[in-house]
């Protein structure tokens, strides 16, 4: 099936300083790849769509300078968060759909938990 | 505005007995229901539903869709702790993006 990879799964950081997450469809090609962010105990909150060779769209309320998106190949997205804070800490995961498949579920990477001290 | 409702939120029961999730939605241009199930990492793909009353089966779990009352309903039978989780309903927009419900959130003890 479907498998979509997420890199790192934890990282810690301090203040002020940048942190990439990256997001790949290891067998299918995904125009599209979407990001979530996660708060304990609650559901999934998408922050941006992420389109292969052309800017995201991002949800409201989600700054887009903060939270950088590139989605550089059929494969691989990254998210940048920038100048992170404590506040930024959270449980980030990236989806896709596999874009060669009619009706396809999107897969989930296994998230990553960042931690901003 | 397109919405998706779970219930309960949350649900404990013991092993061996049978669980009934709900999930009902609101959503334009509805083409499908997704149901997946998440423990301590990423929510992992359970079913797909575009069709009314055909039901979906895997395993001890099923799953079915109602279009005219715009609902789906996940059943576990015979719970085993390893069902432990939750449980998330979601249905794309219009744009492709992912509505989800709020989750339920299944205990079972052994």
């Amino acid at each position: 099936g479907a498998v979509v990879s997420q890199h790192p799964s934890r990282v810690i950081c301090k203040s002020g300083t940048s942190v990439k997450i990256e997001c790949r469809s290891l067998d299918f090609q995904a125009t599209t790849m979407f990001w979530y962010r996660q708060f304990p105990k609650k559901s999934l909150m998408l922050m941006a769509t992420s389109n292969e060779g052309s800017k995201a769209t991002y949800e409201q309320g989600v700054e887009k300078d903060k939270f950088l998106i590139n989605h550089a190949s059929l494969t691989l997205s990254t998210l940048t968060v920038t100048s992170a804070h404590p506040e930024d800490s959270s449980f980030y995961i990236c989806s896709a759909r596999d874009a060669g498949t009619v009706n396809s579920p999107l897969h989930f990477g296994n998230g990553t938990r960042l931690t901003v001290t | 505005e397109d919405k998706v409702v779970q219930s309960p939120l949350s649900l404990v029961v013991h092993e061996g007995d049978t669980v009934t999730l709900n999930c009902s939605y609101e959503v334009t241009n509805f083409r499908s229901l997704l149901w997946y199930k998440q423990e301590k990492k990423a929510p992992t793909f359970l079913f797909m539903l575009t069709s009314s009353g055909i039901e979906k089966k895997s395993g001890r779990l099923s799953s079915i869709l109602d279009k005219k009352e715009l609902f789906s309903i996940l059943n576990i039978t015979a719970t085993q702790t390893g069902d432990s989780a939750v449980y998330l309903c979601a249905a794309p927009s219009n744009t492709g993006k992912l509505i989800f419900g709020q989750g339920t959130t299944l205990q079972v003890k052994p």
